[in-house]
């Protein structure tokens, strides 16, 4: 167990819909980095927040917005869901800002099926 | 190499063997390399940082080397156990600040 949790662990919606997945760093950690991992393909660096500012930003969608509030847990929007948005969704956490020696800890996950 | 490429993809060996894959990588521009163990139906689990070109690391029975100049680590494993069962996920650091992952290396170890 990495301390880090992420709910729902399960969420199945339709097309057109909005969502939130939530995610609670492990105690003391200040940084939060979401992650889309689709069929066939490895994890997709979405966007990282540190202490509730935005810190790096990868390939997230327009239709995707993600915050992190003052107590550290962050929340990911995903909004006119389509297909292809189907993924299992992780958020990891690490004490530092992020950089090359830092170790991320990973949730378990959140499976989204879009149908 | 563009991106992070593992090879191969899958991998079925018997237990005791001894076995090993490869992560390729942008050799430009290089910082780190993150080695994950991902068992199924659990979070990826942070195995090595690799930082030094002939650096090498081991964590028990499993042992990971880098070459930063051609752009490869291998990840070894000796003597595979079924609880080896994972997928095994290498990541580069980007200068975007950002993990790089590879699709990952899905290893079966058969009793």
């Amino acid at each position: 167990d990495s301390g880090v949790t992420q709910t729902p662990k399960h969420l199945i919606t339709a097309t057109g819909q909005r969502v939130t997945l939530r995610c609670s760093p492990r105690s003391g950690d200040l940084s939060v980095y979401w992650y889309q991992q689709s069929l066939d393909q490895g994890l997709q660096f979405l966007i990282q927040y540190y202490n509730g500012e935005e810190r790096a930003k990868g390939n997230i969608l327009e239709r995707f917005s993600a915050q992190q509030f003052p107590d550290l847990h962050s929340e990911l929007n995903l909004s006119s869901l389509e297909l292809g948005d189907s993924a299992l969704y992780f958020c990891a956490s690490s004490v530092e800002a992020g950089g090359p020696y830092v170790e991320q800890y990973f949730g378990p996950g959140t499976r989204l099926t879009v149908t | 190499i563009l991106n992070v490429e593992q090879s191969p993809q899958s991998l079925h060996v018997q237990e005791g063997d001894s076995t090993n894959f490869t992560c390729s990588f942008p050799s430009s521009n290089f910082y780190a390399l993150h080695w994950y163990r991902w068992e199924t139906a659990k979070s990826p689990e942070a195995l090595f940082v690799m930082t030094l070109n002939g650096d090498e690391k081991k964590k028990g029975r499993i042992s990971a080397t880098l070459n930063t100049k051609e752009g490869y680590s291998y990840l070894y494993i000796k003597g595979s156990q079924p609880e080896d069962s994972a997928t095994y996920l290498c990541a580069s650091y980007t200068g975007r600040r950002a993990l790089t992952f590879g699709s990952g290396t899905r290893l079966q170890v058969q009793p």
